[in-house]
């Protein structure tokens, strides 16, 4: 199993540029998510999605969209890059139910100039 | 409110030594999940612990210690004899349901450096 994987790691875009992070995993979880952290803040959560056609807004959704076509992707769009969205994003997963913890993507770090 | 506050920022240590982090939280569930993550400088998040809310139980696992007190809404973790490979960012977080769905939220981290 390869867990949540996360792409790309790295990425910068300028201004108003449009761009996907993927995320993709490969454990048949019902639930994924996307945090995102910063300096001082901790994760923030951005948007979940508790199974296939289901999403839902968290913390701090704005500027984000998210769509959920299938078990095992949940990719997070940036319609307009701003300078505010320069972050470390993280997708996590798991399997619905109280005993099931969450599984980390590695991360992508995102610069917006 | 439900957060998770994480008060200590960053803890300087000497290898060696003992280093307790602390969590506090607050929430209205009366059934959630309390989580300790590690991030070390690689960036990834590394699960370290779940204690769910009816276990008041301290659990050690190796140098690793945790405090888990309903009373005080704490659930602290303790590091023995710490070591250079311990030096990361470590995150407390809650687990609460949230409009029929669980949420996790997280404490702003604590910075953990231990010198040789």
């Amino acid at each position: 199993n390869a867990g949540v994987t996360q792409t790309p790691k790295f990425q910068v875009l300028k201004t108003g540029q449009s761009m996907t992070l993927q995320c993709a995993q490969d454990m048949n979880h019902e639930y994924m998510s996307w945090y995102r952290q910063d300096p001082g803040m901790g994760l923030r959560l951005i948007h979940y999605s508790v199974g296939a056609g289901i999403t839902d807004q968290g913390e701090v959704p704005n500027g984000y969209n998210v769509s959920r076509s299938t078990t095992e992707d949940f990719p997070l769009r940036l319609l307009s890059a701003a300078p505010s969205q320069t972050s470390v994003y993280f997708c996590a997963s798991r399997k619905t139910g109280p005993n099931y913890g969450y599984t980390f993507g590695s991360g992508t770090r995102l610069t917006v100039v | 409110a439900q957060k998770v506050t994480q008060a200590q920022t960053e803890i300087s240590v000497v290898e060696k030594e003992d280093v307790t982090l602390d969590c506090v939280y607050e929430t209205r569930d009366t059934t959630y999940y309390l989580f300790w993550y590690k991030q070390p400088p690689s960036g990834e998040l590394v699960f370290l612990i779940r204690r769910n809310s009816f276990d008041e139980q301290n659990e050690i696992s190796g140098r690793y210690s945790w405090n888990f007190q309903k009373s005080t809404s704490s659930f602290n973790f303790t590091i023995t004899a710490s070591q250079v490979v311990d030096s990361a960012v470590y995150f407390c977080a809650l687990r609460i349901t949230s409009g029929g769905y669980n949420k996790l939220i997280f404490g702003a981290g604590t910075r953990l450096a231990v010198h040789p």
